[in-house]
């Protein structure tokens, strides 16, 4: 049972304007969560995150935005760059013990593609 | 540069061989993470290492024994390759906090 998931596999965009990306969960356990960016090759690198107390959270040109009640969060990303053209994975997690990790559950991604 | 390393990037297997996957990190932190990534699948947590001396199963262990060497390494070791276990391999590390991870670039395994 995927409690991560990201429905749409691929998503393009025209530069300069709006990419959203769309991820919904159902832990309700889960009071954390982050989008990575994956280039071919490489491994994810951390873009943005937020948590559960909040409902939106900005760093440039991204936003993450959390709907608790709907248990979705989406990102996006004004204005897209050719640049931004990779997998986008969600991930979340939830507290963990004293002494143990936070474990994080990514969803399957979504390839965005930004047309010059 | 401070990161995760993972070594080695590529590796071909036949059925039934053994192989160890190795990934250090130098940035301190408790915490370290063997995933595997598959097509459609996202990433999925094989072993994780709490801190140094503790080892636990992720989603998917089966196939697989991890080593927490030290605070800085921390190895994933399969026994007996199986074609299933074709798969992009990372290792990442965190705080204990687990605020965010940051991944090794990746060992691409394929078992014939």
């Amino acid at each position: 049972d995927q409690q991560v998931k990201q429905n749409s596999p691929s998503l393009s965009v025209q530069e300069g304007r709006i990419s959203i990306l769309n991820c919904d969960y159902t832990n309700s356990m889960f009071d954390y969560f982050l989008w990575y960016k994956k280039y071919p090759a490489e491994g994810p690198t951390f873009l943005i995150s937020i948590s559960s107390i909040k409902d939106k959270n900005e760093d440039g040109r991204f936003t993450v935005f959390l709907n608790k009640s709907a248990k979705h969060l989406s990102l996006h990303i004004v204005p897209s760059q050719p640049g931004d053209s990779a997998v986008y994975f969600c991930a979340a997690s939830r507290s963990a013990s004293s002494g143990s990790a936070r474990q994080l559950t990514f969803g399957s991604g979504t390839q965005l593609t930004v047309l010059p | 540069n401070a990161g995760v390393t993972q070594t080695p990037k590529f590796q071909v297997l036949k059925t039934g061989q053994s192989m160890t996957l190795q990934c250090a990190q130098d940035m301190n932190h408790n915490s370290m993470y063997w995933y595997r990534q598959d097509p459609g699948m996202g990433l999925r947590l094989i072993y994780y290492s709490a801190s140094e001396g503790t080892t636990d199963k992720g989603e998917v262990p089966n196939g697989y024994n991890v080593s927490r060497l030290n605070k800085r390494e921390f190895s994933l070791r399969l026994e007996s390759a199986a074609p299933s276990q074709t798969s992009v391999y990372f290792c990442a590390s965190s705080a204990l906090s687990g605020s965010g991870y940051t991944f090794g670039s990746g060992t691409r395994l394929t078992v014939v």
